[in-house]
């Protein structure tokens, strides 16, 4: 298996709502990573877990929360999101802690109205 | 991290081999070259990376300069199926800790015709 399963893949929320991604992988990989990406722009780094600590968070604001529950396991808790928050999640894993060969997942694409 | 620069797009026939260049002029000793593509609607897929020596595998071949500042990424028979942005990224060697990122730049359109 080297997949790495997003849930869901598309998602629309309200500015006041509360939401949830999720990511999923069984490939023993214990690094993983939640990009965005804007239409027409390369991905950008918003977290990294290593090891199931947060070892990254490249000054993300408070709204987007990222959990790692287990080593197969990352979730990003949405709450008071803001309509330019609006882009496709990605998520991907690794190995290892060193950003080598990272398997991604097809992305989660969120509409804030 | 190195910064690198990538042609906006190119145009490859089918069957043709795509040649993509990227320029990495301020790469250090320890860097490393990746390359990984975007297929339209898709999360970014590895394909192959190296230090000094040329690689190859199933998907494609990695030429590095002797003086390591350029590198071209080589599809040697392009399908539609290639047709995606591809991106070059040096990544630091490892050294300890666990920041280590990958970032990825503004990529090469390539558009393989039929």
């Amino acid at each position: 298996d080297t997949e790495v399963t997003q849930t869901p893949k598309h998602l629309v929320m309200g500015m006041t709502n509360k939401k949830s991604l999720k990511c999923e992988q069984h490939m023993g990989h214990r690094a993983m990573y939640w990009y965005k990406q804007k239409a027409k722009k390369p991905p950008e780094l918003m977290f990294v877990y290593s090891y199931e600590k947060l070892s990254i968070n490249e000054s993300v604001p408070s709204r987007f929360s990222p959990e790692c529950p287990n080593s197969s396991l990352l979730n990003l808790h949405l709450h008071a999101l803001q309509p330019e928050d609006s882009a496709l999640y990605l998520c991907a894993s690794s190995l290892r802690d060193r950003a080598e060969k990272l398997f991604f997942g097809s992305g989660t694409q969120l509409s804030v109205l | 991290d190195a910064k690198t620069t990538q042609p906006t797009s190119m145009d490859c026939a089918e069957g043709r081999a795509a040649n993509l260049p990227c320029n990495h002029s301020t790469i250090s000793g320890n860097e490393y070259v990746y390359w990984y593509r975007q297929i339209h609607s898709q999360g970014p897929q590895y394909i192959i990376h190296g230090l000094k020596n040329n690689e190859t595998n199933e998907m494609a071949s990695l030429i590095i300069t002797e003086d390591r500042k350029s590198s071209t990424l080589i599809l040697p028979h392009a399908t539609l199926r290639d047709t995606a942005v591809y991106y070059c990224i040096v990544r630091p060697g490892y050294s300890g800790g666990s920041n280590y990122k990958l970032t990825f730049g503004k990529g090469t359109l390539l558009t393989v015709n039929p």
